[in-house]
């Protein structure tokens, strides 16, 4: 069974930093492209970011490029997204996804909540 | 404001069908496959739809997906209470070089 579980969120101040996690199992990690999304309270999807199979190829948000930095170790089946210089328009809960063939998002972890205040 | 336009709300009553549409351009939509998601309340988004009109083993044939140029439609049949849930159409925009969703469609069955 595929199962993809983030870990890492908290309360974090205006301008702080934080360090998502994404454990994946049940398949071959390095066989997937992954990506980041996120849900502010009550609102919408947003696509933060994605990493290639290899972690060479990266792409962001325009909200994020440059604060935010996705990575991945295949050894430990396992995704990151390393968030700086945080603000309030950061609060929201933040899913790992699996990329399959075709470009859809096939599996969802359950995500994480980040709240950025004060 | 979302790159893909989706109505914020669609309603039905119980065995009614309902469509919802999702409207993008040639930088996405057209271009590229259209992906569409079910988000019951309080659970992540789960995959509905791929490669425009795909549906992954376990989701019923009572949904389906098209596209037509620069716009892609959800149709649901037969519906039922529980499928109340926020319905997200999503692709990848080659321009931006970024993944983009639909604000999103509430959809409600009376």
């Amino acid at each position: 069974e595929v199962q993809l579980v983030e870990s890492g969120g908290g309360l974090v101040q205006p301008g702080g930093s934080l360090r998502l996690s994404c454990a994946g199992s049940g398949f071959t990690f390095s066989d997937h492209w992954m990506h980041w999304v996120r849900q502010a309270p009550g609102k919408g999807l947003v696509w933060v970011s994605r990493i290639s199979r290899d972690g060479s190829d990266t792409n962001y948000a325009g909200s994020v490029r440059g604060r935010f930095t996705i990575s991945r170790d295949n050894a430990k089946n396992t995704l990151y997204l390393q968030m700086n210089s945080l603000t309030a328009e950061d609060t929201a809960v933040y899913y790992c996804a699996r990329l399959r063939d075709g470009g859809s998002l096939d599996h969802w972890g359950q995500g994480v909540l980040v709240t950025v205040s004060s | 404001q979302s790159v893909l336009t989706q109505p914020p709300s669609v309603s039905a009553a119980p065995g009614q069908k309902v469509t919802i549409s999702c409207s993008g351009s040639s930088s996405n939509i057209e271009n590229n496959y259209v992906s569409w998601y079910q988000q019951l309340p309080g659970s992540a988004p789960k995959l509905l739809i791929f490669q425009n009109n795909k549906r992954p083993s376990g989701i019923p044939d009572r949904f389906s997906g098209s596209k037509s140029g620069t716009s892609a439609t959800l149709s649901i049949t037969g519906l039922q209470t529980g499928d109340e849930a926020d319905y997200y159409c999503g692709t990848w925009d080659s321009s931006l070089s970024e993944g983009v969703f639909g604000g999103g469609t509430k959809l409600t069955v009376l």
